[in-house]
């Protein structure tokens, strides 16, 4: 069984960057499709991006291309989700799931984390 | 604005049945898997369908999923207080070439 265990809640100025990060336990980094899924106050899910460990390939939706970046750490097998140039509509909590391979369904999920964005 | 329709909102007593749609396109819905979440307040969403019928282990059998054509549909019966939710259809979309998420059913269970 995969756990997900995020990093803590972050505060951030607009313009700023910030890195979260998502530590799997139960299976090794390599093996999964993690993947980036974000929540504003009140609102629904929206998919940031995800790596696709068997293609070695890392797809951003077009929303966030350029100003997000994830990484995989396979030593300590730790995900990390980089977003810079922050602004206030960033402020949600923002989730890593494993994404199954064939069914496409996001099976194990992140405590969540959440970055306030605020002057 | 999400491209997979969800009612925003839903409501039934304790022990009935309520269904949930999501209406997609040729794109996602006609030609995918869907999957299903459950998101309690405060809390991470949580899987309770996938492959557009299947249930993890440990999801009571009260929930079902079903698909057909472009539609998809979440049942839940033998409704309960602790069923009260946000619900969330979710399929890969090829124009995207990655998931998407329908906008999320709040169902209160009166």
């Amino acid at each position: 069984q995969v756990q997900l265990v995020q990093s803590g809640a972050e505060v951030r100025k607009p313009g700023a960057s910030v890195t979260i990060s998502c530590k799997v336990s139960g299976f090794t980094l390599s093996e999964l499709f993690i993947n980036w899924v974000r929540q504003a106050p009140g609102k629904g899910l929206e998919w940031m991006g995800g790596s696709d460990p068997e293609v070695d390939e890392t797809t951003y939706t077009q929303k966030f291309q350029g100003r997000v970046t994830m990484t995989a750490d396979t030593t300590t097998n730790t995900a990390y989700m980089a977003l810079s140039t922050l602004r206030s509509d960033d402020t949600a909590v923002y989730y890593c799931a494993t994404l199954s391979d064939g069914d496409f369904a996001f099976d194990s999920w992140g405590q969540g984390t959440l970055i306030s964005v605020s002057s | 604005q999400s491209v997979l329709t969800q009612p925003p909102s839903a409501s039934e007593t304790p022990g009935q049945r309520v269904t949930i749609s999501c209406s997609g396109g040729s794109s996602n819905i006609a030609n995918n898997y869907v999957s299903w979440y459950q998101q309690l307040p405060g809390t991470a969403p949580k899987i309770l369908i996938y492959r557009n019928d299947q249930r993890p282990s440990g999801v009571p059998d009260r929930f079902s999923g079903s698909k057909s054509g472009i539609s998809a549909s979440l049942a839940i019966s033998g409704l309960r207080s602790e069923d009260e939710a946000t619900y969330y259809c979710a399929v890969w979309d090829d124009s995207l070439s990655g998931p998407l998420f329908g906008g999320g059913t709040m169902l209160t269970v009166l």
